[in-house]
């Protein structure tokens, strides 16, 4: 059974407008949540982070708001840019784990 | 090089085949990861090394041998795979295991079985 799930695998936004991409977990023991954006034959690249002990963190264009009491998290990008279409993973830890628990991944579509 | 790099990036092997990916940081990292991403499914852990040390084997087959001979350079050795192995291969680092440093990743392995 998947702990850390993205139900929409994809999304089409038009450029300038929000993105929102969701995310919802299951383990209430997860403290320490990340998005990561993974292009076409690249590896994943780090995006931004949250820990539990805060519902919102922001960096530039993206923020991640985090609910704790529905196990909800999201990412939103403000405004989207045709250069952020990529595959969305959302990623979450429990403290001191080795274990980075993914999503299975949003593929977002901006268009011009 | 800078980063994360992995060697090849396409594998195409039959199942009696031995091979070995490669994975090599440049980042000063001391923990290192091997991670399976199958068609439509979540990335998977598969092992973490810490300082060399193999700290996480996470209930993979024995045909997946891992080595770490330094906290630069992480090896998976592949023998007698199914078909069903085939998948994207990801290394990993990151400063520290067991902590919420960043994990960098390369670019993967494109694996095919025959």
């Amino acid at each position: 059974d998947q702990q850390v799930k993205q139900n929409s695998p994809s999304l089409s936004v038009q450029e300038g407008r929000i993105s929102i991409l969701n995310c919802d977990y299951t383990n209430s023991m997860f403290d320490y949540f990340l998005w990561y954006k993974k292009y076409p034959a690249e590896g994943p690249t780090f995006l931004i982070s949250i820990s539990s002990i805060k519902d919102k963190n922001e960096d530039g264009r993206f923020t991640v708001f985090l609910n704790k009491s529905a196990k909800h998290l999201s990412l939103h990008i403000v405004p989207s840019q045709p250069g952020d279409s990529a595959v969305y993973f959302c990623a979450a830890l429990k403290d001191s784990s080795y274990k980075l628990i993914f999503g299975s991944g949003t593929r977002l579509l901006v268009r011009p | 090089e800078t980063g994360v790099t992995q060697t090849p990036r396409h594998l195409v092997m039959g199942m009696t085949n031995k091979k070995s990916l490669k994975c090599e940081q440049h980042l000063g990292h001391n923990a290192m990861y091997w991670y399976k991403q199958s068609a439509k499914k979540p990335l998977e852990l598969m092992f973490v090394y810490s300082l060399e040390e193999r700290v996480e084997n996470n209930s993979v087959p024995s045909r997946f041998s891992p080595e770490c001979p330094n906290s630069s350079h992480l090896f998976l050795h592949l023998h007698t795979l199914q078909p069903e192995d085939s998948a994207l291969y990801l290394c990993a680092s990151s400063p520290l295991a067991g902590s919420t440093d960043t994990q960098y990743f390369g670019p993967g392995t494109r694996l095919t079985v025959l």
